[in-house]
């Protein structure tokens, strides 16, 4: 099954406190993108990837970086988490025009 | 800084009522038109791409495209209390790796 795979699923962690975000995808895809979903903010872009070792800023990367060391993977990485940081975060693939979204990542930070 | 408008809702409609969905954008130079549905606490999953200036029908879904007043809409026939959800507008410049971009959404509630 074509599928984007996102771990953890939720997370409760603390200010500064390093964590990564994984996302897998088994489609092949060339293009991964990060996206954080807040209240009234909609979904905006962190950083997308168009191939591996090729990573770009989207719309609002401070705090975040990203590695592409292979296709299948592209993970989201807060070196100091802040409590602004608590969102829902989800990758995406996209082949052509059409995106797939991964499940999300519930972050809270304390 | 391109930016996708929308109403956020929630707009409310009957059973077997048509449910009307607008969004309007800035960036005149947009060519590929997207609508995603996310219910509550799910990822957003693309239900109608529109490229060129019309109506586009799929099944009880139709896309309707006007460049020139730079406006897309989303018609969605005998609406169903399944269809309850928040709807996303998003318009992208074009090509394989150009940057899309949301509107916040509109939430649609369909009453039994």
């Amino acid at each position: 099954e074509a599928q984007v795979t996102q771990n953890p699923r939720y997370l409760i962690t603390v200010t500064g406190k390093k964590l990564t975000v994984t996302c897998s995808q088994n489609m092949n895809h060339e293009y991964m993108s990060w996206y954080r979903q807040d209240p009234g903010l909609g979904l905006r872009q962190i950083y997308y990837s168009m191939n591996v070792e090729v990573t770009d800023k989207g719309d609002v990367p401070e705090g975040y970086k990203v590695s592409r060391k292979e296709k299948r993977n592209f993970p989201l990485i807060l070196e100091s988490p802040s409590p602004n940081q608590t969102s829902l975060y989800f990758c995406a693939t996209k082949r052509g025009e059409t995106q797939y979204f991964g499940p999300g990542t519930r972050l809270l930070v304390l | 800084q391109k930016e996708v408008e929308q109403n956020s809702g929630p707009l409310s409609v009957p059973e077997g009522a048509i449910a009307s969905l607008n969004c309007t954008y800035s960036d005149r130079v947009s060519q590929s038109f997207f609508w995603y549905r996310q219910y509550s606490g799910k990822s957003p999953e693309l239900i109608m791409s529109i490229y060129s200036n019309g109506d586009k029908e799929d099944g009880r879904f139709t896309a309707q495209l006007n460049k020139a007043s730079q406006y897309v809409s989303l018609l969605i026939r005998d609406s169903q209390p399944s269809d309850s959800a928040t709807y996303l507008c998003a318009v992208t410049s074009g090509g394989g790796y150009s940057t899309l971009t949301f509107g916040k959404g509109t939430m649609l509630l369909v009453s039994p």
